[in-house]
């Protein structure tokens, strides 16, 4: 299995503020997911960050409004920028390796933008 | 695209009862389905794993079914317990993804054991 870590795990915000959300993995991982949970939704795809380059960026996401950074394979970070209420959201890590048998989620980051 | 749907979207039920979950999907091209439990305020607790050529999987008092060509799963929960209540989420893995490994989730039934 593999425990994940967040910090921080709630936090409220002003708007056309930011806030960076870290994600830390207690194993060496391949692939690590950021999600998107709105309240009343499921959860929708953010972007995959990949170590040492750009991350992967789904329709509808974009890297000015989100960046990340994932320095080696078990850290990654995401940036929620310029913050509006409609950010107010769960976001979560989520990791996939090989050696894992399935995805798993981290414990998410409960954002209120006011 | 893929479209994973879950009927109802709550349901509460009286302790002890068996209960049913469904989730439909429009691609039957999948990998694997995965039934998570998201309690409040906490992330996702992965339940059952079923590969697509299986037809189900069973741990503890929670059985999943698999009918990939209807394009439906079901989650049987057993004598259900007030500890149970939670937001119980479908997840499909297409098979032909490669690298972005993306599940699309379903929106999930919140579902309440009253004591």
């Amino acid at each position: 299995s593999a425990v994940i870590s967040q910090k921080p795990s709630r936090d409220i915000c002003q708007r056309g503020t930011s806030l960076t959300i870290q994600c830390q993995v207690d194993s060496q991982v391949t692939m690590m997911f950021w999600y998107r949970q709105q309240p009343g939704q499921s959860l929708t795809l953010i972007a995959t960050a990949n170590q040492g380059s750009e991350a992967t960026y789904e329709s509808g996401f974009v890297i000015d409004k989100f960046p990340i950074s994932r320095p080696n394979l078990t850290f990654s970070t995401l940036t929620v920028s310029n913050m509006s209420p409609e950010d107010s959201s769960i976001y979560l890590c989520s990791v996939f390796s090989s050696h894992l048998p399935s995805q798993y989620f981290g414990p998410g980051t409960r954002l209120l933008v006011l | 695209k893929q479209e994973v749907t879950q009927i109802p979207a709550a349901l509460s039920v009286p302790e002890g009862e068996n209960l049913v979950l469904n989730c439909s999907f429009t691609d039957s091209a999948i990998y694997n389905l995965q039934w998570f439990r998201q309690d409040p305020g906490k992330g996702l607790t992965s339940l059952l794993l079923i590969q697509s050529s299986q037809r189900e999987q069973t741990s503890g008092r929670l059985n999943a079914s698999l009918d990939k060509s209807s394009g439906r799963s079901t989650l049987y929960i057993a004598a259900s317990q007030p500890g149970d209540s939670a937001t119980y989420l479908c997840a499909v893995r297409e098979a032909y993804q490669t690298g972005a490994n993306n599940l699309f989730f379903g929106t999930g039934t919140r579902l309440t054991v009253i004591p």
